[in-house]
Formats: structure tokens, C-alpha cells, sequence
């Protein structure tokens, strides 16, 4: 079965700095790959996604991630934050054509001035 | 275009109670999915339906719980006698197909709270 591990439950960074939030998974067949932001009282929203092609995946609002096969990793990054950019983020994996999706614990972006 | 829609957004039940929460998926959407997230968990997969059809329950715990997509009106997540333990978020998920690469539209969840 498949896991994912989001390494970092909390990280506090100032504005205009850039932050990486780190997303590994195990899963023994091929995987498709997302992050989700939620805001706070609020459902999840779709950042970016990885199905297939390129490993260097763009989503909204400035963020991209890294698909790395070898190292089964799938870290979010953006080169500067904004204090709206506050939310907890999620990375979820589905395996093969499932819709299900298994998400990690999720990791609370608290962006300061 | 509304999204999904999910209510009541908060709800408080007593130990011994029946939780009825509700989900109204994005329009042309016809797939439905209810994931659970625990107090510091990721959200945990429980229930996939189409209309007045449950297609995958394997994440549902096998007693108290019951999910329905009726042919008119909502998905509806019944929990019967409720405990402590099913004090969660309740989000909902739709889609216009079951397939890994369409999005799921979730909501902005259910608040159960049992005393």
C-alpha cells in the first residue's frame, strides 16, 4: 500500500522568503502526485498536480514542485511567500488509475511580516 | 458556478446520537467521494459513489457508518449512535470522472464534534 510522508508539520518563515515544503511517498508501482492548500475553515484546493512528462511541475499562485523518481520525492517550493500564502498544504499520491487518493499529514505554512 | 457544497459546516452531537451530514457535488459532476480527517491526521479516503450507487466503501468502518448518492438531492454520510472517536472533519469531493488525472473538487467540510 501506498504512504505519504510530508517530513516538516510545521514551518514558519518571513515574507519574501523562499520556502520548500518536502513530500516523500512509497509505493511500489507508478503514482500520480499532488499538493492541495487549504485555508483555514475551508476545503482543499488543487495547487499542482504530476501524471506524467516533465518533472518540473507549475501550479497557481507562484508554486512548483520536483517530481524525483529515485528519491521518491515530490517537494513544493516557492521562491517568495506572501502572508495569504498562510494555509496548511497537503501532498497526496494516488497509484495507478485510483481515484483514491491518500494524503499526507499536512504541513501548516505560517508566513510572518 | 458553485462549487461543492457541503452543510451543516459545524455540527454537535451527544454520545448515542445520529450525525446526518450532507453533500452537494460541483454541477456535472456525478462521482462523489467522503474523506475523514482526524485531529492532526491527513485526510483518510472512505467512501466513493455515483448515483444511487456505491461503487468503493472500503475505507468506511463496517458498523455505524452509511453513505447514500439518491438519483435526486444530495450525498448523504449517516453516522448512527455516535462516539467520541468519530469527532472529525468530514470533507466531500466530487468529480466529473473516476479517472486519476480529474481533479476532485472538494468542500469546505463537515465539523463534527460528539460530547
Amino acid at each position: 500500500a501506498q504512504s505519504v510522508t510530508q517530513l516538516d508539520s510545521q514551518v514558519p518563515v518571513f515574507e519574501e522568503a523562499p520556502v520548500e515544503l518536502r513530500c516523500n511517498y512509497s509505493s511500489s508501482v507508478s503514482v500520480y502526485l499532488f499538493w492541495y492548500v487549504q485555508y483555514p475553515n475551508q476545503g482543499l484546493q488543487l495547487l499542482l498536480k504530476y501524471l506524467s512528462g516533465s518533472t518540473l511541475v507549475k501550479g497557481i499562485n507562484g508554486f512548483e514542485a520536483e517530481f524525483n523518481k529515485s528519491q521518491t520525492s515530490f517537494h513544493l517550493r516557492k521562491p517568495s511567500v506572501h502572508i495569504s500564502d498562510t494555509a496548511e498544504y497537503f501532498c497526496a499520491v494516488s497509484v495507478g488509475s485510483n481515484y483514491k487518493l491518500t494524503f499526507g499529514k499536512g504541513t501548516l505554512l505560517t508566513v510572518n511580516p | 458556478n458553485a462549487g461543492v457544497m457541503q452543510n451543516p459546516r459545524h455540527l454537535v452531537r451527544r454520545r448515542g446520537q445520529e450525525a446526518r451530514l450532507r453533500c452537494s457535488p460541483m454541477k456535472g459532476h456525478s462521482h462523489v467521494y467522503w474523506y475523514r480527517q482526524l485531529p492532526e491526521e491527513g485526510l483518510k479516503f472512505m467512501v466513493y459513489l455515483q448515483k444511487e450507487n456505491i461503487i468503493d466503501e472500503s475505507g468506511m468502518p463496517k458498523e455505524r457508518f452509511s453513505a447514500e448518492f439518491p438519483k435526486e438531492g444530495p450525498s448523504i454520510l449517516r453516522i448512527q449512535q455516535v462516539v467520541r472517536g468519530d469527532s472529525a472533519a468530514y470533507f466531500c469531493a466530487s468529480s466529473q470522472t473516476a479517472l486519476h488525472y480529474n481533479e476532485q473538487f472538494f468542500g469546505p467540510g463537515t465539523r463534527l464534534t460528539v460530547l
